[in-house]
């Protein structure tokens, strides 16, 4: 089965701080993607990366970004955290950017104070 | 806007009933319908993939239905048991424009009581 493991499950952090969530997935998928996910609000896509270096912005890009280096990982960066970055993040991977299923991580549930 | 909802927010049922959880979206443009399942505080998990040429998939206890021309998509659920208490979400990938990108339904959070 496909893995795709986020590096922390809890995490939390100060307003203004520099926040990387990381994701590593072990299949040699093409396709990543973060989303967070909110009470009310649902999922949503921050950014989607389809190939090394290669990454674009989805719904709520703002105050993010990614970095893909490596084909396996895909990091989310927040570049100054705030209170209302609080949530919970997930990251996804598939095989190819349609018709395929979406594998999620287990989540990272991020707190900014 | 592509916007997808699932009708009812929440559900519980007794054991053993059978259950459908419903899905329906907007512009029939679709590519594929997948249902995931989610437990709390954790990630989703994928139960199952339509393909807009599909008219249903089976796995097990779960069988999900796509109406492309009505906008719905079924899941049901036969027999459930406590285990299958969690939230549920479908997702709609819709061809056209891009195709990197899903649109979520909030979910319906069942409950299957002993």
């Amino acid at each position: 089965d496909v893995k795709v493991t986020q590096s922390s499950r809890y995490l939390v952090k100060r307003t203004g701080e520099k926040v990387f969530l990381e994701c590593v997935q072990d299949m040699d998928h093409e396709n990543m993607f973060w989303y967070r996910q909110d009470p009310g609000l649902g999922l949503r896509l921050i950014y989607f990366s389809y190939d090394v270096k290669m990454k674009e912005k989805g719904d709520i890009p703002e105050g993010y970004s990614v970095s893909r280096e490596k084909k396996e990982r895909f990091s989310l960066i927040l570049e100054s955290a705030s209170t209302n970055q609080t949530s919970m993040y997930l990251c996804a991977s598939s095989l190819y950017p349609t018709g395929e299923k979406l594998f999620f991580g287990s989540g990272t549930q991020l707190s900014v104070l | 806007k592509q916007e997808v909802t699932q009708i009812p927010a929440a559900l519980s049922v007794p054991e053993g009933e059978n259950l459908v959880l419903n899905c329906s979206f907007t512009d029939s443009a679709i590519y594929n319908l997948q249902w995931f399942r989610q437990d709390p505080g954790k990630g989703l998990t994928s139960l199952l993939l339509i393909q807009s040429s599909q008219r249903e998939q089976t796995s097990g206890r779960l069988n999900a239905s796509l109406d492309k021309s009505s906008g719905r998509s079924t899941l049901y659920i036969a027999a459930s048991q406590p285990g299958d208490s969690a939230t549920y979400l479908c997702a709609k990938r819709w061809s056209g424009g891009s195709n990197y990108k899903l649109t979520f339904g909030k979910g319906t959070l069942l409950t299957v009581n002993p």
